[in-house]
C-alpha cells in the first residue's frame, strides 16, 4: 500500500523566515515518483516538483529547495526568506511508476506567512 | 485550452438530486482524473480514464458515482441521488501517457449538498 505522511498540519512564520515542511512516504515500489504540490487560496492545485525513486539529487528552484533521501524515506520541501504570496496548503504526493497511475496524497500543511 | 477546465465552479443542490460535474483536460492529454478533496479524507482518488482502455473505477465510493469521456476529450463526473457527504470540492487533472506524466489540475468544482 501507497502511504504519505505529512504530520505538520499548520505552520505560521514571519516574512523572511526560512520554513522546512516534511514528507515521508511508504510504497513497496522501487520504482515511484514524488511530488509536490501548492494549493493556494484560489483553490487550483499547482504542480511544483516531481522527483523519481532513482535521482536523489537535492534541487534548488529560487528560493525554494527540495531534499530527497530514501534511507529515511523523506522528501521534504524547503522555503527561503518566505513571503507573504508563499501562504498556501503544500501537499506532498505519491505515485507508482508507469502511467496507469494515481496520485496518492499527504493530508496538507497550511502555511500561513505574516508580513 | 491552455489548462483544465472545470464547470460549474460551484454548484449547491438539494438532498437526493443529480449533479453533473464536467471537466475540459488539457489539449492533446490522453489521460484524466478525477479527485475530491474534503476536510475530513483530504485528497481523494476517484477515476482514471486513459485513452480507449476501460476507465480505472476503484475510487468510487459508491454505485451512486459514475463518470463518462466522451471522445476522449471532455469527462463528466455524475453523482446521482446526492447526500450530504457529497459536499467536497471535486478535482479533475489530466497529463500525457508517456515521459513525464505530471497530472495537471483544474480549479475543481465546489458542491454543497443541503
Amino acid at each position: 500500500a501507497q502511504k504519505v505522511t505529512q504530520a505538520q498540519t499548520e505552520i505560521s512564520v514571519v516574512e523572511k523566515e526560512d520554513v522546512t515542511l516534511d514528507c515521508v512516504y511508504e510504497t513497496r515500489d522501487t520504482t515511484y515518483y514524488l511530488f509536490w504540490y501548492k494549493q493556494p487560496p484560489s483553490g487550483e492545485l499547482v504542480f511544483l516538483i516531481r522527483r523519481n525513486s532513482f535521482d536523489e539529487q537535492n534541487e534548488i528552484s529560487g528560493r525554494y529547495s527540495w531534499n530527497f533521501q530514501k534511507s529515511t524515506s523523506s522528501f521534504n520541501f524547503t522555503i527561503t526568506a518566505s513571503q507573504v504570496v508563499d501562504s498556501a496548503v503544500y501537499f506532498c504526493a505519491l505515485k507508482r511508476a508507469g502511467a496507469n497511475s494515481k496520485l496518492t496524497f499527504g493530508k496538507g500543511i497550511t502555511l500561513s506567512v505574516r508580513p | 485550452g491552455a489548462g483544465v477546465s472545470q464547470s460549474p465552479s460551484n454548484k449547491v443542490t438539494e438532498k437526493g438530486k443529480d449533479v453533473e460535474l464536467r471537466c475540459d483536460p488539457i489539449s492533446g492529454h490522453t489521460a484524466l482524473y478525477w479527485y475530491r478533496q474534503s476536510l475530513g479524507q483530504g485528497l481523494e482518488f476517484l477515476i482514471y480514464f486513459q485513452g480507449n482502455s476501460a476507465p480505472d473505477k476503484s475510487g468510487l465510493p459508491s454505485d451512486r458515482f459514475s463518470a463518462e469521456r466522451t471522445g476522449g476529450s471532455v469527462s463528466t463526473l455524475t453523482i446521482q441521488r446526492t447526500q450530504q457527504e457529497d459536499s467536497a470540492v471535486y478535482l479533475c487533472a489530466s497529463s500525457t501517457s508517456t515521459g513525464v506524466l505530471i497530472q495537471y489540475f483544474g480549479a475543481g468544482t465546489r458542491l454543497s449538498v443541503l
